[in-house]
Order: structure tokens, then sequence, then C-alpha cells
């Protein structure tokens, strides 16, 4: 079965701390792995789509990076507005038309 | 352009009213879904649709009606529901559900049921 746990469940992080925020994987083969950021009650906004082990994407003050296990969301001198939940979503080969599987996310809190 | 839009963005309703949710997208996108999402979980799929041809029905509750006029809008009618509906409905669109293509969800409307 396929699983995706994120960590941590929550990170409070003060404004200009950098951290990274961490999703692990377990699926039998790989066809891409997704980020998407969520505001409170609103839906999931894209970020990225990350499809191979090595590969990195960038936006503004986030960076994705992607291993044959993990997936990391770097945020570099996080703002405020940074503060949201991160969901992290796999399509895996015997997905088929179900598509995605969620982790449960992080809920990050930036402090001025 | 990539949105993807929702009416209403709030519903109460009884458990006995009758009441829809509808989604929209002018993406071109040929595939389009619906999710429940209960606070501080994330979304689960309920269900997809593939050139307007249910694709995925994830043994949804019968009170849930899905319906796709056309490619560009997607329904979730509502009939006799359980206050444990009460959630964030999310709509989404992809270019397709062969390939990987990423989602692109709609705000969600909040449905409280009393």
């Amino acid at each position: 079965e396929d699983q995706v746990t994120q960590s941590p469940e929550a990170l409070r992080l003060q404004e200009g701390e950098s951290s990274s925020l961490n999703c692990s994987y377990t699926v039998s083969g790989l066809r891409g792995l997704f980020w998407y950021r969520q505001d409170p009650g609103k839906g999931p906004e894209f970020l990225f789509t990350l499809y191979s082990a090595g590969e990195e994407k960038e936006k503004e003050r986030l960076k994705a990076t992607l291993t044959k296990k993990e997936s990391f969301l770097h945020i570099t001198a996080p703002k405020p507005e940074d503060s949201a939940t991160y969901l992290c979503a796999v399509r895996a080969s015997s997905g088929s038309a179900r598509q995605l599987t969620f982790g449960s996310g992080t809920q990050l809190t930036v402090l001025p | 352009d990539t949105e993807v839009t929702q009416t209403p963005k709030h519903l109460v309703m009884g458990m006995t009213n009758k009441k829809s949710l509808k989604c929209e997208q002018h993406m071109g996108h040929r595939a389009m879904y619906w999710y429940k999402q209960k606070a501080k979980k994330p979304p689960e799929l309920m269900f997809v649709y593939s050139y307007e041809k249910l694709s995925i029905n994830e043994s949804v509750p019968s009170r849930f009606s899905p319906e796709c006029p056309n490619s560009s809008l997607l329904n979730l009618h509502l009939h006799a529901l359980q206050p444990e509906d009460s959630a964030l409905y999310l709509c989404a669109s992809s270019h397709g559900i062969l390939r990987t293509y990423e989602q692109y969800f709609g705000p969600g409307t909040r449905l409280t049921v009393t």
C-alpha cells in the first residue's frame, strides 16, 4: 500500500530562520511527487511537481528536492506570509486514475 | 490562468434539504475531481471524471451525486446529508488522468449540515 508521511506535524519558526519539511514515501513506482500549500479554509495551492531522484525546483523562498525515498521542502529566510499547511502528495504507478496519495501535512507558523 | 472556481463559498443545510455545489474551470482540463476535507486532515478523493465520464467513485454514499454537464463544469448534488458530512468540499482539475499531471484546486465550499 502506498504511504506518505510528513514531518514534523507542526513547525514554528522565527522570521528569517530557515528550515526544511520532510515528506517520506513508500510507493510501488513513483510517477510524480507534488507539493501544495494550503491556507486555513482554502483549497490547496499547487507549488511543485518532482518526477525523479535528484530533481530540484525553486520558487521564491521555497526549494523542493527529491530522493528515492523522500522529498524536502526547504524554506529560506521565511516570512510570516509563508505560514500555512504544506501538503505532499504522490502519484504511484499502482494508483491508476485515483491519482494522489496525500500526507497529513506540516503546519508551518512563521513568527514576526 | 490556473483558476478553478467553486460556488457557493459557504452552505448551511438541514438533513432533509437538497442542494448542489458547483465547480468550473476554463483551462481546457479534461479531468475533474471532488474531494472532501475534514479539519486538520488531507483531502480525501470522492469522485473522478475523465472526459465527462465518471471514472472513479470511491465508495461514496448515494446521498452525494456527482454530475459533469460538460468539460468545464462539475456539480455535486447533495440530499439527505448527515451532520458528519460537514466538511470543506474541494473541486480540482487536471489535464487528464492517464499521465501525471498536477491538479489545480478551487477555493472550496464550506458545508455545514445541521
